[in-house]
């Protein structure tokens, strides 16, 4: 298994340009969930999604959007990117009813709004 | 108030001894689990350890070991026999059952430096 795969890995934006982060995970899991971490900080949820068809907003959604159409992909949209948007991203997922639900955690997209 | 709180921004520990990292927690959520992540160089996250808020024993994964002090909302990660490869970010997580998402709020983590 590949686990949850993310791309790109890094990605250089001009302010109001948009992009879409790609998120796949390959272990059946429903839940997924899109965190940012700026520098020095913690995770936050952006958004997150208990099965295909359904998402909903975390702490921090503003200026993100997403779908999950399978249980497979999660991408995350980003319309007008703005230099507060300048973070890496993290794509997760678990599974529903496992022993204590741990989280697993893609690679990581590095993305910069200049 | 912060849900997570990781009061050591860094620490330093010789190699082969012993590190404590702090983690303390806000909820009032009965059901919720804790979790330990490693975050080194590379970007990654590692989970490490798991401690469940119905668990009545302290929960251990080969030389991690987390302390779990309820009435103190205390769950502080300890590495024993410390290794140069333990040099990274930790960060504590809490996931509140009653959330129904199970996402997790994490710490600003701590920057630990193993010391040869």
């Amino acid at each position: 298994n590949a686990g949850v795969t993310q791309t790109p890995k890094f990605r250089i934006l001009k302010i109001g340009q948009s992009m879409t982060l790609q998120c796949t995970q390959d272990m059946n899991h429903n839940y997924m969930y899109w965190y940012r971490q700026d520098p020095g900080m913690g995770l936050k949820l952006i958004y997150y999604s208990v099965g295909a068809g359904i998402t909903d907003k975390g702490e921090v959604p503003n200026g993100y959007n997403v779908s999950r159409s399978t249980t497979e992909d999660f991408p995350l949209r980003l319309e007008l990117a703005a230099p507060s948007q300048t973070s890496v991203y993290f794509c997760a997922s678990s599974k529903q009813g496992a022993s204590y639900n741990e989280q697993f955690f893609g690679p990581g997209t590095r993305l910069t709004v200049l | 108030a912060q849900k997570i709180t990781q009061t050591q921004p860094g620490m330093f520990v010789q190699e082969k001894e012993a590190v404590t990292l702090d983690c303390t927690y806000d909820t009032s959520d009965p059901s919720y689990g804790l979790f330990w992540y490693k975050q080194p160089s590379s970007g990654e996250m590692i989970f490490l350890i798991y401690q469940g808020s119905y668990d009545q024993q302290n929960a251990t994964e080969g030389r991690y070991s987390l302390n779990f002090q309820k009435a103190r909302k205390s769950a502080n990660l300890v590495i024993s026999a410390s290794q140069l490869g333990d040099s990274a970010m930790y960060f504590c997580a809490m996931r509140e059952t009653g959330a129904g998402s199970y996402q997790l709020t994490f710490g600003k983590g701590t920057k630990l430096s193993v010391i040869p």
